[in-house]
């Protein structure tokens, strides 16, 4: 059975800051993904990231993915109070198959 | 991008009540739809993958006979919640691939059962 698990499951930190989020998976993937949640809200995708190495930047986030660690991160870089939100990620094993999401990170920015 | 809709954006019903979610694909065609619940403060969880044209398979735990998943077409997959009760409150979410199986999510459908 396919484990995701995020850590940490909460942060709160000073804008301006920079932190990690990681993500650690139990079995080879074909994809992996990182979603935002805003409360009361669905999922926006951010990234997906397909091969070992890969490495994506939006803004103040980048994501990148060892496969061989099966270990994902999202880099938060001077971090800023609109990123508040709760970011998953998730795994497909096989494409086009069903996800399986981390527990979450509910991300706190504090002016 | 390609866009998936539900519908209602939320509902509010009586216990014993059922209750119908429609999940559209509208700009493409999905021969999978995935059905997802989160509770408040907690992650998604998959309930089952919806096939156009044959059954739903149904994740462990998740009882077919309440939750009623029809894929009657490549566009649209409908979650019925049967006698629901206060413990179904929730909120759910469909997903849908595209051809090459990227994974579109729905708004969500909020649920709440008096």
């Amino acid at each position: 059975e396919l484990k995701v698990e995020q850590n940490p499951l909460f942060l709160s930190m000073q804008e301006g800051k920079n932190y990690t989020i990681y993500c650690n998976y139990s079995t080879t993937s074909d994809r992996l993904y990182w979603y935002r949640q805003d409360p009361g809200k669905s999922l926006e995708s951010l990234f997906v990231l397909l091969s070992n190495g890969a490495v994506k930047q939006e803004g103040r986030l980048m994501a990148s993915l060892d496969t061989k660690a099966r270990l994902s991160t999202l880099h938060i870089t001077a971090a800023v109070h609109d990123l508040s939100a709760t970011y998953f990620c998730a795994v497909e094993v096989n494409a086009g198959n069903m996800l399986t999401f981390g527990g979450g990170t509910r991300l706190m920015v504090k002016p | 991008g390609a866009v998936v809709s539900q519908h209602p954006s939320w509902v509010i019903c009586k216990s014993g009540t059922s209750v119908k979610i429609e999940c559209r694909s509208l700009d493409f065609q999905a021969t999978t739809m995935f059905w997802y619940r989160q509770f408040p403060k907690q992650s998604l969880m998959l309930m089952a993958t919806s096939n156009e044209g044959s059954k739903a398979t149904y994740e462990q735990g998740v009882e077919k006979d309440k939750f009623l998943i029809n894929h009657a077409s490549l566009t649209l997959s409908t979650l019925t919640v049967t006698s629901a009760h206060p413990e179904d409150s929730s909120f759910y979410i469909c997903s849908a691939n595209d051809r090459v199986g990227t994974q579109y999510f729905g708004p969500g459908t909020r649920l709440l059962v008096l």
